[in-house]
């Protein structure tokens, strides 16, 4: 069994600042990947970044980097030059290929706030 | 847009009543996940379709049940309604071994009175 840990419940940050969303998981799997989504008012689920557990190279797409520390099972999501459109729900989610199902395994979320 | 199709967006229902959601998933994409997002338990796996066969069951109560039709759209049907199943529902699908992301589709809220 996976557990998925999002300690912060709510973040802020200015305008064009960054800020870094926490994430602990706990697996006992060697290979499995680890997910940011997005999830704005509009409810839809939308997948930020995914880094695979074998790769030592921390992802990073655009604005967004993770801090993938493997030994201390940590996945942090890094926001720079945040803007209003990054006020969202963000989770953190854990993956696992068991008996070839990819189901996820998510955190409780935290609520972001953008101020202006 | 992410491909992924559910309806409807909305469904309002009485308790003791059955409900059927819909999905399609994207091209391509022969496995379908259900979630449930509700505000006390979180987001949570209920059950996994692959190609027509079930692959996985998490969390889902006996009185819902899924299927997945031999064109890959999927149903995912919920009976006996209580208040507490009112929730936003979600369907993902993904290409699983080749690229293991899943694409979430809109949700339907789902409200019992």
């Amino acid at each position: 069994a996976q557990t998925v840990t999002q300690s912060q419940p709510e973040m802020s940050v200015q305008e064009a600042e960054t800020v870094t969303l926490s994430c602990t998981y706990d697996t006992s799997e060697s290979d499995y990947y680890l997910f940011w989504y997005k999830q704005p008012p509009s409810r839809q689920m939308i997948l930020v970044i995914r880094q695979e557990a074998y790769k030592q190279q921390n992802a990073t797409e655009n604005r967004f980097s993770v801090n993938f520390q493997k030994a201390a099972k940590s996945f942090s999501l890094k926001i720079s030059d945040s803007q209003l459109g990054d006020a969202a729900m963000y989770f953190c989610a854990c993956q696992y290929s068991g008996a070839g199902s990819y189901q996820l395994t998510f955190g409780k979320g935290t609520k972001l706030s953008v101020i202006p | 847009d992410s491909g992924v199709t559910q309806t409807p967006k909305h469904l309002i229902t009485a308790t003791g009543q059955r409900v059927t959601l819909r999905c399609s998933p994207r091209s391509g994409d022969l496995s379908v996940y259900w979630y449930q997002q509700s505000l006390d338990q979180g987001l949570q796996f209920l059950i996994q379709y692959y190609n027509g066969e079930e692959r996985a069951k998490g969390n889902i109560l006996e009185r819902f049940s899924a299927q997945q039709f031999p064109d890959l759209h999927s149903e995912l049907n919920l009976s006996s309604l209580e208040l507490g199943d009112s929730a936003l529902y979600f369907c993902a699908s993904s290409e699983d071994a080749r690229a293991p992301e899943a694409f979430f589709g809109q949700g339907t809220r789902l409200t019992v009175v």
